[in-house]
């Protein structure tokens, strides 16, 4: 059953770095017919996709503007995972935060992490 | 960005009536070369991530029930529940994923009347 499991903090202090992995199992983080992506949710942005990444030969990313200058997203192969890092976080970064698989659309979602930034 | 916009936000229905909610984009979402638009429709209830009902604008993800349908072109798409379950109480978000960033509209609360 494939299935991704999402880990990290739920509290991170301002201007620091919010950092989640998201396990992938019955799926590879290198297949080429899909894409890795995050997604968070506030209740004043509604649904918001971060970014994603992708291996077509090599390693594609696409960042959302909103978060350009603080977003990276990692692929590890040897854990078959996907991490996001968001640096310098304000309470606007306070959110649930999704991975998500694109396949048909978005087949395929973790269990959700609630991360809030406060001191 | 492509902008999404549902109506109604909130939509009430008796049980086993129809219910309908609406979605537009600023743009095409239609990839001429494959002939699909890049629509997806998705339920969330309380507590859970959201969950893929319907893709490529009208095709239904597997186990879906077939009370749900999509339908639409260009612009344009709706969602209908033939005949609203106490289980479909929700909030429903249609999504582009033709071009980045891949933008949801804002939410539609369905409830029971």
């Amino acid at each position: 059953q494939v299935q991704l499991q999402q880990s990290g903090p739920g509290l991170v202090k301002p201007s620091q770095t919010l950092s989640l992995t998201c396990a992938i199992s019955g799926d590879s983080v290198s297949s080429t017919s899909t894409t890795w992506s995050w997604i968070r949710q506030s209740p004043s942005r509604g649904l918001e996709w971060l970014g994603n990444t992708y291996y077509r030969s090599h390693w594609y990313y696409d960042y959302a503007v909103s978060v350009k200058s603080r977003i990276t997203l990692n692929p590890d192969t040897s854990k078959n995972q996907f991490s996001l890092q968001l640096n310098s976080v304000t309470p606007e970064d306070t959110a649930v935060y999704y991975c998500a698989r694109r396949g048909n659309a978005f087949d395929l979602w973790g269990q959700g992490t609630m991360v809030t930034v406060s001191s | 960005d492509i902008v999404m916009t549902q109506s109604p936000d909130s939509l009430a229905v008796s049980l086993g009536e129809r219910a309908t909610i609406n979605c537009k984009s600023s743009q095409s979402v239609l990839y001429s070369s494959n002939n699909k638009h890049y629509l997806a429709w998705y339920q969330q209830k309380p507590g859970q991530p959201p969950k893929l009902l319907i893709y490529w604008a009208s095709i239904r993800e597997s186990g879906v029930p077939d009370r749900f349908t999509g339908s639409g072109s260009g612009t344009d798409f709706t969602l209908t529940i033939s005949s609203l379950q106490a289980e479909d109480v929700a909030v429903y978000y249609c999504q582009q994923y033709y071009s980045t960033p891949y933008t949801f509209g804002q939410g539609t609360k369905l409830e029971i009347k």
